[in-house]
């Protein structure tokens, strides 16, 4: 079946400092994959997407690239702000047109310190 | 502005009562969803519409029902049989069957149990 796998959280980080969250995948076929945000009480904003192997997404100083060959989906940042805290969501929605349901990995918590 | 607007913002259930949370979408899309997140955890699918007077369960149905009598509407009722509803409830949208289409959230809704 398909599922989505995140690094543990909280992590927590200096301002400035490069962030890493790891994302990997298991699917059949070329999912499309989604980076998601969630301030604190707010829903989910989506923060970049990738739909092809090797397509690079970016938005706002983020960055991820789908990677097939390791099934992989990391969302880095060079320098993270205070107001980058928040809680990060990667996603894939499977090749199977109709199933139209994502599947989320369980949340990365982030909290960057001034 | 289009959006997906949720009501209300917080919602209080005495035990044994039945209640409904609103969602509401200007964005044409055809396929809804409304999902569940628990502190801490990722978000659990409870049901999601492709088209308007069809929909199907997702992964944790039981105790909740839905209509979808209308494109932009898609209300959700939390009936007694729901043993467990305090949650943060998230209503989504997407416009198509592509996988590539992103999906996007309304602002949520809090269910608190008195």
């Amino acid at each position: 079946g398909n599922s989505v796998t995140q690094m543990e959280g909280p992590v927590t980080l200096s301002e400035e400092a490069f962030l890493t969250i790891n994302c990997t995948y298991t699917a059949t076929g070329y999912p499309s994959l989604f980076w998601y945000v969630q301030y604190p009480g707010e829903g989910l904003q989506l923060l970049l997407k990738a739909t092809k192997a090797d397509d690079k997404g970016s938005n706002k100083g983020f960055e991820a690239t789908y990677r097939k060959e390791t099934t992989s989906f990391h969302l880095e940042k060079g320098s993270v702000q205070v107001s980058d805290s928040a809680v990060y969501f990667c996603a894939l929605s499977p090749t199977i047109q109709g199933a139209q349901k994502l599947v989320f990995g369980q949340g990365t918590r982030l909290t960057i310190n001034p | 502005d289009g959006g997906i607007t949720q009501s209300p913002k917080y919602l209080f259930r005495k035990e044994g009562q039945n209640v409904t949370l609103s969602c509401e979408q200007n964005l044409n899309h055809d396929a809804m969803y409304w999902y569940r997140q628990d502190p801490g955890q990722g978000l659990r699918l409870i049901y999601y519409s492709q088209i308007v007077n069809d929909f199907q369960k997702g992964d944790i149905a039981e105790g909740y029902s839905v209509s979808r009598e209308k494109k932009e509407s898609f209300p959700l009722t939390v009936t007694s049989a729901q043993k467990n509803p305090t949650a943060f409830y998230l209503c989504a949208s997407r416009t198509g069957l592509a996988a590539a289409e992103t999906q996007y959230f309304g602002p949520g809704t809090r269910l608190l149990v008195l």
